[in-house]
């Protein structure tokens, strides 16, 4: 069965520096989304993706957040600059359509020391 | 703006028991609902979803969910729970005039006593 894949598992990462969370959503999907969840509160979302561009984003969603599809495979979400306050459990999810259910990845843990 | 709330941070039930999951919504328009689980350490897996047609709407591991529009509820449900279904239980709404994102609920702990 086609899943959404991420990596990696579990960065660490020193605040201040950049880093960039991979995805690969199922192969057929066409709307793209990224969400995060801070050890023990609700999941958030960030940023849906649609057509090559951001179709909505959150107000977490900062200039310090960057989405890409760089290719037909990839969906990227880079932090220019990590703060303490970034460290979360990312997932990426994708779907067909927007009224079909969105399909999730097992998450990426960041961890901003 | 959509919200969800789910109440019961944690329930917890004896095997074999009822299993009571409850979810209100706030939506002004009319609301695509879904039930997420999520076991330690994995991603969010859909149990079930509710987009239109009939209100009582079956998933996976025998877990159900209907939609009563009039109580802004879509409660979830399993006859008899096993130990198995131990995990975050999370209600979420999408609004399809807003990207289709999903605006989840703060979760709810199954605990399953043996």
């Amino acid at each position: 069965e086609p899943e959404v894949t991420q990596t990696p598992s579990h960065q660490v990462t020193q605040m201040g520096q950049e880093v960039i969370l991979r995805c690969v959503p199922i192969s057929n999907h066409l709307y793209f989304y990224w969400y995060r969840q801070i050890l023990g509160q609700k999941v958030e979302f960030l940023v849906s993706f649609y057509n090559n561009e951001i179709s909505e984003k959150s107000e977490i969603f900062d200039d310090q957040f960057s989405v890409e599809r760089p290719d037909g495979s990839n969906f990227t979400l880079k932090i220019r600059s990590t703060k303490l306050e970034d460290s979360a459990m990312y997932f990426c999810a994708s779907s067909t359509s927007g009224i079909h259910e969105q399909y999730f990845g097992p998450g990426t843990r960041l961890t901003v020391t | 703006a959509q919200s969800v709330t789910q109440l019961g941070s944690h329930v917890s039930v004896s095997e074999g028991a009822l299993v009571l999951l409850r979810c209100n919504y706030s939506s002004s328009v009319p609301p695509y609902l879904f039930w997420y689980v999520q076991y330690p350490n994995q991603g969010l897996q859909l149990l079930l979803k509710y987009t239109t047609g009939a209100t009582l709407v079956k998933g996976i591991n025998g877990f159900e969910a209907e939609f009563k529009k009039s109580e802004t509820s879509f409660h979830l449900t399993k006859p008899s729970a096993h130990m198995s279904d131990a995990a975050e239980y999370f209600c979420a709404v999408s609004d399809p005039d807003s990207s289709y994102k999903l605006i989840f609920g703060s979760g709810t702990r199954l605990l399953v006593r043996p």
